[in-house]
Parts: C-alpha cells; structure tokens; sequence
C-alpha cells in the first residue's frame, strides 16, 4: 500500500482564498484524523471521522474550517477564508480498528498551508 | 481529561551518548501508550508501544516502560546515532477501541557527530 497520501505537499495562497486540502487514507482503514501542527501549539486533532462520518469535530477552529469524507478513499479540509494564523503544516492519519488497544495511526506526508 | 506530558526541547546530544526523554501522563482507566517520531519534512510514524502495565516496548535500538505507578513511559537508547535526529512524541489512546490519539508537545533531538 502507499500509505496515506495527502495533496498538495505545499500551498501558498492569499489571505481570504479558499484553500482545499486533500486526504487519501490506506485502503481498509475505518478512521481518518485531520491534525495541524505549529511551533506555538504543537500537534493539534481538528475533527475525526469514522467509516466517513465525522465523530468529533471539537478540534476545528472556526466556522471558517470544515471537513468532509464522502467515501471511503477520499477526505477533504477546507479554509474558507483562510487567514495568515491558519499557516501550519496539516497532516491526516487513518487507522484501523481492531480493538485491542494498540491500533496504529498512519499518518500522511502532511500539506504545509503559507497564508499570505 | 486526558493528556501527555513531555520534557521541553531542544534535546543536543554527542553520537553515543545516552538518550532518556521524560514522558507523564494524565488519563483514567488503563491507557495504551505510544512514542512516534517525525523526521524533517516528514509525517510521524509509530515508534513503539505498550498496551498495559510493565509492558516494555522496544523498536530501533529505542526503549521504554509503561510504569503505571508513576504514570510514565520515558523513551530510551543507549547509543544515539545523527541518523536519530528528530522530533519525538509521546502519545496515548485512553482504552481499547477508542482511536483519538492525544500526543504531547514533542522533544526535539539533534545528534551531532
């Protein structure tokens, strides 16, 4: 398998831009986690999903911030506006559900979002 | 709520010196515990884990020990190579079957030859 295959690798956009990234995860897996990462706030889970309907999105900022899974193999996070705080490098991970309390997340390369 | 604990970095050592980072946390019930590392421009990847108490997981040359007692499971090597060079994660999962991951803050550590 590839892995989780997250696109694009690096996106530089304007300030009030939509920006879409996009989230690929390891074929079986039942989970899917959207996480951004910044120097001042570390590795934070915006929202969850599982077997493609979001579980917790406590995490997600603001309204400006959604997430959708339609199907199985695709996931998307979209910043409508984005803002110059939204710039973080943004990974997804998924994993599989076995239960027994040791179940992996593979994470995704990670997209870095330059909000300018 | 749950949460993980992490020594501050930046973590500077000499190739084959001795590794210890602290690691602490806070959860009910019996967590699983985890330590992923992230290496430049890369996305994490899982290092080791422990399911249960006095379990030590091991991968890479690296170790750690759930202790429940103290609430730890402090990360390891005895001989850290440049190639270790990383951002490091402590991570939990409160309970079996419950798949949100709450990572600490990360300790970053440069080797130098």
């Amino acid at each position: 398998d590839a892995g989780v295959i997250q696109s694009p690798r690096h996106e530089v956009t304007e300030m009030g831009q939509e920006v879409t990234l996009r989230c690929k995860p390891i074929s079986g897996h039942d989970y899917l986690f959207w996480y951004r990462q910044t120097m001042m706030r570390g590795l934070e889970l915006l929202i969850y999903f599982n077997n493609n309907v979001p579980i917790d999105d406590s995490g997600m900022p603001e309204d400006r911030f959604s997430a959708k899974m339609p199907n199985a193999s695709f996931s998307t996070l979209k910043i409508q506006p984005s803002e110059p705080r939204d710039s973080a490098v943004y990974f997804c991970a998924s994993s599989l559900t076995r239960g027994r309390g040791d179940d992996e997340a593979f994470f995704g390369q990670g997209t870095r979002l330059t909000v300018v | 709520g749950d949460s993980v604990t992490q020594m501050e970095g930046p973590v500077t050592l000499s190739e084959e010196a001795f590794l210890t980072i602290n690691c602490t946390y806070t959860a009910t019930g019996y967590p699983s515990l985890f330590w992923y590392v992230q290496y430049p421009g890369e996305g994490l990847q899982l290092l080791l884990k422990a399911t249960k108490a006095d379990d030590k997981g091991s991968n890479k040359g690296f170790e750690a020990t759930y202790r429940k007692e103290t609430t730890s499971f402090h990360l390891e090597k005895g001989s850290v190579q440049v190639s270790d060079s990383a951002v490091y994660f402590c991570a939990l999962r409160k309970e079996p079957g419950y798949q949100k991951v709450t990572f600490g803050t990360g300790t970053k550590l440069q080797v130098i030859p």
